[in-house]
């Protein structure tokens, strides 16, 4: 159980361009879902929660115009990278709270999406 | 914000041995994560641990909540080279929502 899907998992764009990352909880309702973005040889960096309904919260100095998340559903979120440049390029990775709340601040992990601005 | 100081940054040993490494922080948590990660891959969940003294095992991996609430390891015993990888330790404080704090992980080369 607790599966998390993204799709896709590598993108290269054009500079300017727009791309769509989709997560997806497989096996159970997501209220919470979280997008992460992962440099090279570091850890985690938070860029925005999402719960489905309601508007994303964004950490500090992440834009939320540039990157778009939507939760419309329990099960997907989306992130979209908005004008991408060369410097986001980077490992985005989301995850996903179990809603069933069995206690828990446990995340699952979708497997993350290389994305290549060219 | 919040961090956790999470050591070894990184770890060479020879298979079969085992391994120990360890978070600390400086505000109390009421909840702590491990997590292993491959090369392109998403983190996987290894053991969640909810109590103070909590000891969790997972067949060679075992960790563990510390008694004051401010640190946890994780030990592998017998290392295999599919331990290669980094770990990260995470940690969820009541003043964070349901955010977690991220360890800067332990990356573990295993020798065979």
């Amino acid at each position: 159980g607790a599966v998390v899907s993204q799709h896709p998992s590598r993108v290269i764009c054009k500079s300017g361009t727009s791309v769509k990352i989709e997560c997806r909880s497989l096996d159970f309702q997501a209220t919470t879902m979280f997008w992460y973005r992962q440099f090279p040889k570091k850890s985690l960096m938070l860029m925005a929660t999402s719960n489905e309904g309601s508007k994303a919260t964004y950490e500090q100095g992440v834009e939320k115009d540039k990157f778009l998340i939507n939760h419309a559903s329990l099960t997907l979120s989306t992130l979209t990278v908005t004008s991408a440049h060369p410097e986001d390029s980077s490992f985005y990775i989301c995850s996903a709270r179990d809603g069933a709340g069995r206690s828990s601040y446990e995340q699952y992990f979708g497997p993350g999406t290389r994305l290549t601005v060219t | 914000g919040q961090q956790l100081n999470q050591s070894p940054q990184s770890m060479f040993i020879q298979e079969g041995e085992d391994v120990s490494m360890n978070c600390t922080s400086s505000s109390i948590f009421n909840t702590w994560l491990w997590y292993k990660q491959d090369p392109g891959e998403g983190p996987v969940l290894l053991i969640a641990l909810y109590k103070a003294g909590e000891l969790t095992s997972n067949g060679r991996l075992t960790a563990q909540f510390g008694i004051t609430r401010k640190d946890s390891f994780l030990n592998i015993s017998a290392s295999i080279p599919s331990d290669v990888g980094i770990y990260f330790c995470a940690g969820h404080e009541e003043t964070s929502g349901s955010r977690l704090t991220f360890g800067e992980g332990t990356q573990l080369t295993v020798n065979p």
